[in-house]
């Protein structure tokens, strides 16, 4: 199972608006509406930040967004603040029923 | 509140292994299934496999397939995952998330701190 593509970096200003983009297959982010996203500062535990393509867990800014399009889902970050620097991932349900995360996405704020 | 808490640190030499545990609170342990995800140095994250703490199932990735092996302790709400016959590219921080409690395929939700695992001669 190869791992879903992301940027490896995405950068804004305050205030912008940013998306980062993870493309995989039909047999995974294209197959299924279980893409999550996951938000992670070094030396931190990862945060669950979208989960089934678009919901938010209780607790997330409504600030992140997420959604699908074929083969690639997308999460978005409006409003970008300080503290949304940091690793983001995408993981997705495959058709072997085994789990898949992205390449990774380092966001920037500029 | 739910809380996954990993052991620490570790030193490997090639060829050696390395079993890291879980403990799990907050919720029924019995109740999601465990998985395993790594990231070495610079790389993005993998997924190793999951546990059924209910039953003891494992389902494993295929890169892993007879080098890894999960584990459970009911009585203690604890997880393991053991690494067998380790090379240098095994080093990485490894963690233990749970699995979400929509279901098996909508991912997993909370996750440990993380264990750093170093391999080196």
């Amino acid at each position: 199972q190869s791992a879903l593509t992301q940027p490896a970096s995405v950068s804004g200003s305050p205030g912008q608006s940013i998306t980062i983009s993870c493309t995989g297959t039909s047999s995974d982010v294209g197959g299924y509406n279980y893409v999550s996203w996951y938000q992670h500062h070094p030396g931190k535990a990862p945060k669950l930040m979208i989960y089934d393509v678009s919901n938010r867990p209780s607790g997330v800014s409504n600030r992140f967004s997420g959604s699908k399009s074929g083969n690639t889902a997308s999460l978005t970050i409006s409003g970008l603040q300080a503290e949304d620097e940091a690793d983001y991932s995408c993981s997705s349900y495959t058709s072997t029923s085994t789990l898949v995360f992205g390449t990774g996405t380092k966001v920037t704020v500029l | 509140q739910v809380e996954l808490v990993q052991s620490g640190a570790e030193v490997k030499k090639p060829g050696a292994s390395v079993k890291v545990s879980c403990k799990a609170s907050g919720y029924t342990f019995t109740g999601h299934y465990m998985h395993w995800v790594r990231q070495a140095p610079g790389q993005g994250l993998e997924w190793m496999g999951r546990i059924s703490p209910n039953s003891g199932g494992t389902n494993y990735a295929q890169k892993f397939q007879g080098r890894v092996t999960m584990t459970r302790d009911t009585s203690i709400n604890t997880a393991y995952m053991e690494l067998s016959r380790m090379r240098s590219d095994d080093t990485a921080v490894y963690y233990c998330a749970r699995n979400s409690e929509l279901g098996t395929r909508s991912g997993v939700d909370y996750w440990g701190q993380g264990t750093l695992v170093t391999v080196s001669s």
